[in-house]
């Protein structure tokens, strides 16, 4: 399975923006980059995906590098709410249907 | 409440006893899916089904765990002659897999401590 490096713990402040950076030097043809958040004492959840172009949805946006190699995870304004594990992951659709978490992020939302 | 939903919602067991653990997936689902997670880590994967049929078992899934899933509605994860080194979060999730997002939804976990 394809590997993401993510930062192992973000600090931010709430109603600030929140850039969070995922690494995947090796990330193929078919595979899409999805972003799943664990909240304190929760199953993840599904955050957002995407293959090429930056998408956005009514939880956060997210930036693709050009050549595919790195991406961004965007939250506009970050809330207490937010503060969470987040993972990001590839996922080849034509392949297994799993998804592999790694370490992921820990964000800390100061108030 | 249409959520994945998991009971117990934890167990404390001696070690070499047996449990077995329930997921009850959103009833539209035909993909359910167990992970498990230890303290500080991503969730692992465990074992897919797709209706009924098992179609992939990680090798963390010794010859102690089983699980099934009868008729393609809840599953059942197994341990066998339980270690303390089976002491973790048994996560379950469901998806639809009708398009590439194919989000998994996933229950709260039923954690397990052994003895």
């Amino acid at each position: 399975d394809a590997k993401t490096t993510q930062p192992n713990s973000m600090e931010s402040n709430e109603e600030e923006p929140v850039h969070l950076p995922c690494n995947h030097s090796t990330i193929s043809g078919t595979d899409y980059i999805h972003w799943y958040r664990q909240l304190p004492s929760q199953g993840p959840e599904y955050v957002i995906h995407g293959l090429t172009s930056n998408v956005n949805n009514r939880m956060a946006s997210l930036a693709i590098a050009e050549d595919r190699k790195s991406s961004t995870l965007i939250l506009h304004r970050a809330t207490l709410r937010d503060a969470a594990v987040y993972y990001c992951i590839l996922r080849d659709w034509q392949g297994a249907q799993k998804l592999v978490f790694g370490q992921g992020t820990r964000l800390t939302i100061n108030p | 409440d249409t959520g994945v939903s998991q009971d117990p919602r934890h167990k404390i067991t001696k070690r070499g006893q047996n449990v077995t653990f329930r997921c009850d997936p959103i009833s539209e689902h035909n993909r359910l899916y167990w992970y498990r997670q230890t303290l500080g880590q991503g969730p692992e994967f465990l074992t897919y089904f797709q209706n009924e049929a098992q179609l992939e078992k990680s090798r963390l899934l010794s010859d102690r765990f089983s699980a099934e899933r009868p008729k393609g509605s809840f599953s059942t994860l197994e341990i066998q002659r339980t270690e303390q080194g089976d002491s973790a979060m048994y996560l379950c999730a469901s998806s639809l897999g009708s398009d590439r997002r194919d989000e998994q939804f996933f229950g709260p976990g039923t954690r397990l401590t052994v003895l």
